[in-house]
Parts: C-alpha cells; structure tokens; sequence
C-alpha cells in the first residue's frame, strides 16, 4: 500500500514569494497534519484537518493556510516568504482525529528560501 | 499534553537488545503513549503507541509501568538501520485538536 505521499521533493524560493506543498493521504484515511521541522528541532505542529475541516492550527503567522479537497487530500501554502520558511515540511495522515490513531509521515518536502 | 524525558543519546551494540525510557510523570488518565523515530532525512516513522497495557508489534514492544508514569521501547534485536532519534510522545484522547508536540527524543547509536 503506497503510503503518505508528499511533492515536490525539493523547492528553492525567493524571499517574498508564495509557495503550495501538496500530500496525499494513505488511502481510507480522513485527516492530515502539517508539520514544520527546522534543521536540529523536532517536528512542529502547523495544522490538522479532518473531513475537511480545520481541528487544530499551532503557533503559525497567517501567512500559513491550508486547506483539504474531497478526496482527503491537502494543500499547505504559505505567502511572502522569510528566510525562516526553510525547513522540511512534513504531512502525516491518520484514519481518525483521536488519540489511538496513529500519525503516519511522508517524507516531507524540503523547503530553502533565499 | 504531558510533558516526557528522555536521555540525550544512547549506544546499543548490534544484534543487543535497545532499551529507550520515557518518563512521563505527570500523563493523564487517558493519554497514549506514542513512540516515533526518524532517520535522518525523512519522515518520523511510527513504532507503537499504548494506554495501560504492555504493547508489542513487528518493530518493538512497550512496557509502561503499572503508574504510567514511565514507559519503555524495546527493540529486541538491534541492527544498524534502527540507528534513529527516537520520540516519545504523550498524546490525549479525544478533543478537537490533535497534535504531536515533539521533544529533543534519544539519539540511539546501534554499533557494529
């Protein structure tokens, strides 16, 4: 079973420039996360969405939005970027939105901003 | 959520037993225990989680104390691909907001 799914890879923008990361879920589940993980910190949480609706947003500007399609996938955007955007962006979905759900991560889009 | 401890780093000789503790001493009634790795460049990966019970799956098995006040990972027979920081994670049932909130987590070293 093909697992989380994260693209591009790899992106380099421009300080003020906007950008879109996309995932898709593994398939029958209902919510994704967005994570932000600077180099030598943990994971930091930005969103949660399930059945396309936002549950959860972290200590993010609003410069970060996202959003989650029909078919449970997600966009994360974020607009005039900073040089403090660079960072591995990291999409995790899970069936359910409780605690006995496990987090399943793709393996994240890396983002440089210069 | 609660807050967990973890040592920094730790050694584990190839093909040994890797013993990882968690304190979580101030876990609720009904938070789960998770246990993440990562490697170095990609995604966190699940391992196992737990509530009250001893859990074991094909990765690892997780003893908690019968206080919850700490817990264990066990990796039974550790090779050198298990070399990873290992997360472990308290996470509350229920709620409209579920998020991971990760710590430092243990550098395990698997050695040849």
């Amino acid at each position: 079973d093909a697992g989380v799914t994260q693209s591009p890879t790899h992106l380099i923008k421009t300080r003020g420039q906007h950008v879109t990361l996309r995932c898709s879920p593994i398939s029958g589940h209902k919510s994704v996360s967005w994570y932000q993980q600077v180099l030598g910190q943990g994971p930091q949480f930005i969103f949660q969405y399930y059945e396309k609706e936002e549950r959860g947003r972290g200590n993010f500007p609003d410069r970060f939005s996202a959003r989650q399609f029909p078919n449970y996938s997600s966009e994360l955007n974020v607009n005039a970027l900073l040089l403090g955007d660079s960072a591995l962006y990291l999409c995790a979905s899970s069936w359910a939105a409780g605690g006995d759900s496990p987090l399943h991560f793709g393996n994240g889009t890396r983002l440089t901003v210069t | 959520d609660a807050k967990t401890t973890q040592p920094t780093s730790m050694d584990c000789a190839e093909g040994r037993a890797a013993n990882l503790p968690c304190n979580h001493s101030t876990i609720s009634g009904n938070e789960y225990v998770y246990w993440y790795r990562q490697i170095h460049s990609q995604g966190p990966q699940y391992i196992i989680h737990g509530l009250k019970n001893n859990e074991t799956n094909e990765m690892a098995s997780l003893i908690i104390t019968e206080d919850r006040k700490s817990s264990t990972l066990i990796l039974p027979h550790a090779t050198l691909r298990d070399t990873a920081v290992y997360y472990c994670i308290v996470l509350g049932v229920g709620g409209s907001n579920y998020k991971l909130t990760f710590g430092k987590g243990t550098l395990l070293t698997v050695n040849p």
